[in-house]
Formats: structure tokens, C-alpha cells, sequence
């Protein structure tokens, strides 16, 4: 299996804030990672696929970046509503999921 | 807008069978462009993929950690598909998520999910 490590675990910002997680895979998987967003007792929904495209209907602010084994989701200015936390998952081999980073309100 | 909403029991007895069900609506399960599979959070684990297929059966994945334990099936007539899982213990709690999965080219995605299904193991 592919392991997947995201940092940090957790993080505190404020509204407006430029903010980035990153996502580390034990092996090289090009762009095949994707991010996902999940708010409390929700499902995860899809943010950006093929590590840099971003999904129909979420916003501009959300952006990602990378290849081979570290990646980057980037949101430019923090909005209330993007409080939550955030996987990337890889789809090279066999779909695996990093343990996520939660962003909470600073 | 499509929308998958889980079913099945919520309490399972161990070494029983785990049995669920994701109604489609708002779309046809029916596709060659997209598939059907099942994930399962828990605290510990994280996100865990448990297995896809394609409408027509075919290119049938499963997570080889659960392969002898796991049926995923489709029926079209209803616009569902299921899962099954055998033998459970308490490992086997968590909640799961039905979800499509997409690609173009080689990449593979997962949206959108249902809101998912809490199932506890346990006698």
C-alpha cells in the first residue's frame, strides 16, 4: 500500500488567512491525488482531482499543487464556512487516504 | 443532482453478516463512465477503501485487506447497489459511505458521496 502523510494534524487560523496542508506519499504517484473536505457528521466532498484541477462548483480560493510524492492544498483567504477537516487520497495504486488535517477557527 | 443515501441495519452481531444498500437517485446507475463502491471511516483507521464495480459487474475492485469478507453487487432494475461483508468482528464498525466514482483518463476520483450509515458490531 501506498502510504499517505498529511501535515499538519491539525492547525489554527483566522478568517482571511492564507493557509496550506500537505500531503506526503511513501512512494512516487505523479498527480494522481486528490483533496477532499469533510465537515462535522458529513461526508467527505470532492475539492480537487488529479492534484491540481479543480472540481465543478468549489470556489477559487481552494488550490493544489505537486508531483511525485509531496503535494500542497492551498486556501488563499480563509472563509468561515471552509472550517473542516481535509484529506488528500491517492489514486495510483490501490486508493489510499492520509489521516487528514483539521482547520480550526483561530 | 445526483444523491446516494445508505441503508441496512445499523447493529450487526459478530461473525454475522454486515449487509447495506446505496439507493441512486436524480441518475441512472446505469454508466460506462462511472462506478459504484463503498468506503468506511472509523476514529482509528481513517478512510478506508472497501471495493468498487462498474454497472455491468465487471472491473470489480476490492481492498485485498477485506477481499474474503466483501461482495459489492449492482442492480439496475432498482438503481442500487450493495455491500456485504462476512464474518464481522468489532474492527468492522464504522460508519460507510456509498460513493461514485469518476475518472477522465487514468485518474480516479471519488464524488459525490452519501451522507453515510453508522454500523456497530457488537452482541
Amino acid at each position: 500500500d501506498i502510504q499517505m502523510t498529511q501535515s499538519p494534524s491539525s492547525l489554527s487560523a483566522s478568517v482571511g488567512d492564507r493557509v496550506s496542508i500537505t500531503c506526503r506519499a511513501s512512494q512516487s504517484i505523479s498527480t494522481y491525488l486528490n483533496w477532499y473536505q469533510q465537515k462535522p457528521g458529513k461526508a467527505p466532498k470532492l475539492l480537487i482531482y488529479a492534484a491540481s484541477s479543480l472540481q465543478s462548483g468549489v470556489p477559487s480560493r481552494f488550490s493544489g499543487s505537486g508531483s511525485g510524492t509531496d503535494f500542497t492544498l492551498t486556501i488563499s483567504s480563509l472563509q468561515p464556512e471552509d472550517f473542516a477537516t481535509y484529506y488528500c487520497q491517492q489514486s495510483y495504486s490501490d486508493p489510499t487516504f492520509g489521516g487528514g488535517t483539521k482547520v480550526e477557527i483561530k | 443532482q445526483l444523491q446516494l443515501q445508505e441503508s441496512g441495519p445499523g447493529l450487526v452481531k459478530p461473525s454475522e453478516t454486515l449487509s447495506l444498500t446505496c439507493s441512486v437517485s436524480g441518475g441512472s446507475i446505469i454508466s460506462t463512465e462511472y462506478y459504484w463502491g463503498w468506503i468506511r471511516q472509523t476514529p482509528g483507521k481513517g478512510l478506508e477503501s472497501i471495493g468498487s464495480m462498474y454497472s455491468n459487474g465487471r472491473n470489480t475492485y476490492y481492498n485485498p485487506s477485506l477481499k474474503s469478507r466483501v461482495t459489492i453487487s449492482v442492480d439496475t432494475s432498482k438503481n442500487q447497489f450493495s455491500l456485504n461483508v462476512s464474518s464481522v468482528t468489532a474492527a468492522d464498525t464504522a460508519v460507510y459511505y456509498c460513493l461514485r466514482g469518476g475518472s477522465s483518463g487514468s485518474y480516479h476520483w471519488f464524488d459525490p458521496w452519501g451522507h453515510g450509515t453508522l454500523v456497530t458490531v457488537s452482541s
